[in-house]
């Protein structure tokens, strides 16, 4: 079974500054999915950026970008140039391709980041 | 992106009534909805899978007849907490999308069982 690892519980980041918040998970599978998922306190479940498991390029989506390492099984995020409004719980997550998996999330335990102005 | 509405936001209720939480997405088909569940400070656990037309399933551990899953049309799923007792106090999530598109997350529902 595929598992995802958050190993960074909470992280802080003066505003402007650049954090980055790693993610790790375990599959047997060539193709698959990972994303980063932003989670304010109002709960709702933000898509941050998307990739592909077959793109070597690493996605990038305005200020924030990933490190995907495909051999190390590794996924970390970067969010540059950091503001007040990123502060949030942020999950790592993985989706198979296959098909009788339905295409439901494996979510990592989470990162709390806070952002200091 | 896509919206997903989840009624109601908020919900109390006394132990051991039953406890039914509706998720619609609102423009779009969601062949697949999801139900999580989040205690806080803690992440989101997938409790089951609906697919429209069939029968739900529940990962392991989920009580079937506890939480009952209903994925009637491409735009409606609920769920159901029978029987609710104070440990069934949590923070429900839905979400929806095609089943290899993205998902499509609700606003999530606060149930809280006295």
């Amino acid at each position: 079974a595929q598992t995802v690892t958050q190993s960074q519980p909470e992280m802080s980041v003066q505003e402007a500054e650049t954090v980055t918040l790693s993610c790790t998970y375990d599959t047997s599978e060539s193709d698959y999915y990972l994303f980063w998922y932003k989670q304010p306190p109002s709960r709702q479940m933000i898509l941050v950026i998307r990739q592909e498991a077959y793109k070597q390029q690493n996605a990038t989506e305005n200020r924030f970008s990933v490190n995907f390492q495909k051999a190390a099984k590794s996924f970390s995020l970067k969010i540059s140039d950091s503001q007040l409004g990123d502060a949030a719980m942020y999950f790592c997550a993985y989706r198979t391709t296959l098909y009788n998996q339905g295409g439901k999330l494996i979510f990592g335990q989470g990162t709390e980041l806070s952002v200091k102005p | 992106g896509a919206v997903v509405s989840q009624h109601p936001s908020r919900v109390i209720c006394k132990s051991g009534t039953s406890v039914k939480i509706e998720c619609r997405s609102l423009d779009f088909q969601a062949t697949t909805m999801f139900w999580y569940r989040q205690f806080p400070k803690q992440s989101l656990m997938l409790m089951a899978t609906s697919n429209e037309g069939s029968k739900a399933t529940y990962e392991q551990g989920v009580e079937k007849d506890k939480f009952l899953i209903n994925h009637a049309s491409l735009t409606l799923s609920t769920l159901t907490v029978t029987s609710a007792h104070p440990e069934d106090s949590s923070f429900y999530i839905c979400s929806g999308g095609a089943a290899y598109n993205e998902q499509f997350f609700g606003p999530g529902t606060r149930l809280t069982v006295l």
